[in-house]
């Protein structure tokens, strides 16, 4: 069964360092989505992505963030300069009709 | 705007109990419900899902029923496994803002003991 899959599995990064996370969502899937969960606390939605472009960002998602769709597989999130509070679980999802898929997840740690 | 209210953990039950964890919800519109499920170190993966009123989603001898009338999607099952120990997330799907996205409760601890 096909599935999303993320890498690496946990990045320890330096505050102030740019982090790029990976995920490579299911084929025929046609939107791609940014979430993360701050350890003990919900899920959040930070980004959806379709057609190459941004269709929705959340508050979190500042100039600090960015997302890609570098070639036709890959769908990365980047943070430039990141800070303390970015340690989180980081998830893809990507989803085709009205279900998200997710991987399992970037644990972030920024020191 | 949206959201989920999840009945707060940690739930506690021995093998073969009957669980519920409580979902209720405020949303504009006709939202699609579901049940997420967190295994102790893995990612979220669907349970079940529910798109329109008075539907049931079922998996795994898991169900819920999209209630309009309470704006509840209470998860239940009728006798747990150690194996269902993980962290469960109500959820709907919103499209405030444009495009769907998944709008989470804080999520409910289950461990089941044998």
């Amino acid at each position: 069964e096909p599935e999303v899959t993320q890498t690496p599995s946990h990045q320890v990064t330096q505050m102030g360092q740019e982090v790029i996370l990976r995920c490579v969502p299911i084929s025929n899937h046609l939107y791609f989505y940014w979430y993360r969960q701050i350890l003990g606390q919900k899920v959040e939605f930070l980004v959806s992505f379709y057609n190459n472009e941004i269709s929705e960002k959340s508050e979190i998602f500042d100039d600090q963030f960015s997302v890609e769709r570098p070639d036709g597989s890959n769908f990365t999130l980047k943070i430039r300069s990141t800070k303390l509070e970015d340690s989180a679980m980081y998830f893809c999802a990507s989803c085709y009709g009205d279900t998200q898929y997710f991987g399992p997840g970037t644990r972030l740690t920024v020191l | 705007g949206n959201s989920v209210t999840q009945m707060e953990g940690p739930v506690t039950l021995s093998e073969e109990a009957f669980l519920t964890i409580n979902c209720t919800y405020t949303a504009t519109g006709y939202p699609s419900l579901f049940w997420y499920v967190q295994y102790p170190g893995e990612g979220l993966q669907l349970l079940l899902k529910a798109t329109k009123a008075d539907d049931k989603g079922s998996n795994k001898g898991f169900e819920a029923t999209y209630r309009k009338e309470t704006t509840s999607f209470h998860l239940e099952k009728g006798s747990v496994q150690v194996s269902d120990s993980a962290v469960y997330f109500c959820a709907l799907s919103s499209r405030e803002g444009g495009s769907e996205k998944l709008v989470f409760g804080k999520g409910t601890k289950l461990t089941v003991n044998p």
